[in-house]
């Protein structure tokens, strides 16, 4: 069975912090993505990574950043948290975006609120 | 650009009905696509997956369709059970995932 994990469930931060968001999956897969989901806005893709060091913007990049060092590993930060970051941030990892048969595996999602 | 389109946004039905929940994509150009369930302040869960090859999945109560051409999929619940209630997402892997907004089901006992 495919695990994707995320570091924390909840997580209360304030204003202007610096926050880590950490993603850990056991199957090896070569990419990884951070989305975010807002209501009435969907899930918005933020930044993916297809291999090691390497990183890909999505739709909204802005204020965010990424690190991928090991393969297993997908850290999302936010270098200067504000109150428009509050939102529900999902992982998630699949062996190949060019691939039919491949499924993506999300996480079980951070809810951050920024006060 | 691939816009993913799923209507109803809600849908109340009683339990036991079967229920059919619409997504529809604008270029067929697809490598697979998916159903997911997200229950509330929770991830998403990978309920099926349709290579754009194929033309329906099946797991338990739960059918898939894809019809590439008109650019339409359909989820068929079975017999829905309260427990089916949740939103229910599609996405079309091209190149990227392209979500849906959701339909949110709710089965009343």
């Amino acid at each position: 069975d495919v695990k994707v994990t995320q570091s924390s469930r909840y997580l209360v931060k304030r204003t202007g912090e610096k926050v880590f968001l950490e993603c850990v999956q056991d199957m090896d897969h070569e990419n990884m993505f951070w989305y975010r989901q807002d209501p009435g806005l969907g899930l918005r893709l933020i930044y993916f990574s297809y291999d090691v060091k390497m990183k890909e913007k999505g739709d909204i990049p802005e204020g965010y950043s990424v690190s991928r060092e090991k393969k297993e590993r997908f850290s999302l930060i936010l270098e200067s948290a504000s109150t428009n970051q509050t939102s529900m941030y999902l992982c998630a990892s699949t062996a190949s975006t060019t691939s039919s048969y491949n499924e993506q595996f999300f996480g079980p999602g951070t809810r951050l609120t920024v006060l | 650009k691939q816009e993913v389109t799923q209507i109803p946004a809600a849908l109340s039905v009683p339990e036991g009905e079967n229920l059919v929940l619409n997504c529809s994509f604008t270029d067929s150009a697809i490598y697979n696509l998916q159903w997911f369930r997200q229950d509330p302040g929770k991830g998403l869960t990978s309920l099926l997956l349709i290579q754009s090859s194929q033309r329906e999945q099946t797991s338990g109560r739960l059918n898939a369709s894809l019809d590439k051409s008109s650019g339409r999929s359909t989820l068929y619940i079975a017999a829905s059970q309260p427990g089916d209630s949740a939103t229910y997402l599609c996405a079309v892997l091209d190149y990227q995932l392209i979500w849906g907004a959701g339909t949110k089901l709710i089965i009343k006992p």
